[in-house]
């Protein structure tokens, strides 16, 4: 399995820019990258995901080297909210046996006022 | 309706306890998922069902048992648990999508 390195906690000041590393170096050609975040025990909820080429959504954007060994999230406008433990995940490509998403440690952001 | 819906949302057993969690998805999902969450860690995939057969065990003890009667539903019978197997409990269901998530059953055995 792919497994994926993220910093343990990071902070950011409101209304500026959080940027979220991950190392993901065994990945394989055909795995995703997805994100996900953890409001304090709720279900995680999806962010974003993609595969080679960088993406953006309503949430954030993603984006991810060219050599695929490593991505980055960003929260281009960090609001209080969006304090919450953030979760890198290679989802491990399955056609007859499900897809598989295993959570790698996660980095928990402060968002500071 | 892009909800997973678990059941119930806390539950308290005693270790010689049957007890059963749920969890219900309408997306025509055909990947369902069971997580265990402990405090302060990440979610550990447990169970995963791939067209309502079990496809991946990640070497779960026997006192949970999965079950999936229909391609909506997900079960996870617990049976003879110790007070470590306190944890939120998470269901997922995805199919060639991200993996839509419920809100968990916070489970304490006493």
């Amino acid at each position: 399995d792919a497994k994926t390195t993220q910093p343990t906690s990071m902070d950011c000041a409101e209304g500026r820019a959080a940027n979220l590393p991950c190392n993901h170096s065994t990945i394989s050609g055909n795995e995703y990258v997805y994100w996900y975040r953890q409001i304090h025990s709720q279900g995680p909820q999806y962010i974003i995901h993609g595969l080679k080429n960088n993406e953006t959504n309503e949430m954030a954007s993603l984006i991810i080297t060219e050599d695929r060994k490593s991505s980055t999230l960003i929260l281009p406008h960090a609001t209080l909210r969006d304090t919450a433990v953030y979760y890198c995940i290679v989802r491990v490509d399955q056609s007859n046996t499900g897809n598989q998403f295993y959570f790698g440690t996660g980095t928990s952001l402060t968002v500071i006022p | 309706d892009t909800e997973v819906t678990q059941t119930p949302k806390h539950l308290v057993m005693g270790m010689t306890n049957k007890k059963s969690l749920k969890c219900e998805q309408h997306m025509g999902h055909r990947a369902m998922y069971w997580y265990k969450q402990k405090a302060k860690k990440p979610p550990e995939l447990m169970f995963v069902y791939s067209y309502e057969k079990l496809s991946i065990n990640e070497s779960v003890p026997s006192r949970f048992s999965p079950e999936c009667p229909n391609s909506s539903l997900l079960n996870l019978h617990l049976h003879a648990l110790q007070p470590e197997d306190s944890a939120l409990y998470l269901c997922a269901s995805s199919w060639n999508t991200e993996a839509f998530f419920g809100q968990g059953t916070r489970l304490t055995v006493v």
